[in-house]
């Protein structure tokens, strides 16, 4: 089937620093990618759409200067937290649609800001 | 705005056992309605993909039925195994929100050898 990888899956960061994820969809391409954030024991919460070439569309109440997002290809897309700090804590996990019929998922990046 | 509600929040039950998880939406202008499963610490598996048009999906072990109308989904997990155990999501797909899914909370679910 389709596979979506993320990559770190893990990453330890200390408080000011910027952290990279990356999102490739490795056997289909992908022009749009979504970007979630899940709190532990909660739901996934949409943050921003990734557009192939384009400018990111963020969700209401998410700041697209601390969550930077780049589409530059059609199989990766990156999320970047800048300046990251303890509430940035959280389960990043991105998605990308295969034929625009169904959704596949990364294995998510457990980011903790120390 | 659609709201997807799962219930139960949580589920115990012993290994064989057949497992009912439910998922209620409040629109019906859906696309389509997609079942995961999560594991701790770990991304979204796709179970079960039904369009707008279908009422049921089946694979192996797993049935999920749906009705749009009614804005319900029902998964079913037969013959219930430890393995078994994990988060399960539904998340539907709505017309006026191209790509956006929509996800309920989720069921824990605890299968007990």
């Amino acid at each position: 089937g389709a596979v979506v990888s993320q990559h770190p899956s893990r990453v330890i960061c200390k408080s000011g620093t910027s952290v990279k994820i990356e999102c490739r969809s490795l056997d289909f391409q992908a022009t749009t990618m979504f970007w979630y954030r899940q709190f532990p024991k909660q739901s996934l919460m949409l943050m921003a759409t990734s557009n192939e070439g384009s400018k990111a569309t963020y969700e209401q109440g998410v700041e697209k200067d601390k969550f930077l997002i780049n589409h530059a290809s059609l199989t990766l897309s990156t999320l970047t937290v800048t300046s990251a700090h303890p509430e940035d804590s959280s389960f990043y996990i991105c998605s990308a649609w295969r034929l625009n019929t169904e959704a596949f998922f990364g294995q998510g990046t457990r980011l903790t800001v120390v | 705005k659609q709201e997807v509600t799962q219930i139960p929040a949580a589920l115990s039950v012993p290994e064989g056992e057949n497992l009912v998880l439910n998922c209620s939406f409040t629109d019906s202008a859906i696309y389509n309605l997609q079942w995961f499963r999560q594991d701790p610490g770990k991304g979204l598996t796709s179970l079960l993909l039904i369009q707008s048009s279908q009422r049921e999906q089946t694979s192996g072990r797993l049935n999920a039925s749906l009705d749009k109308s009614s804005g319900r989904s029902t998964l079913y997990i037969a013959a219930s195994q430890p393995g078994d155990s994990a988060t399960y999501l539904c998340a539907v797909r709505p017309t006026d929100s191209w790509g956006k899914l929509q996800f309920g909370a989720g069921t824990q679910v605890v299968v007990t050898p």
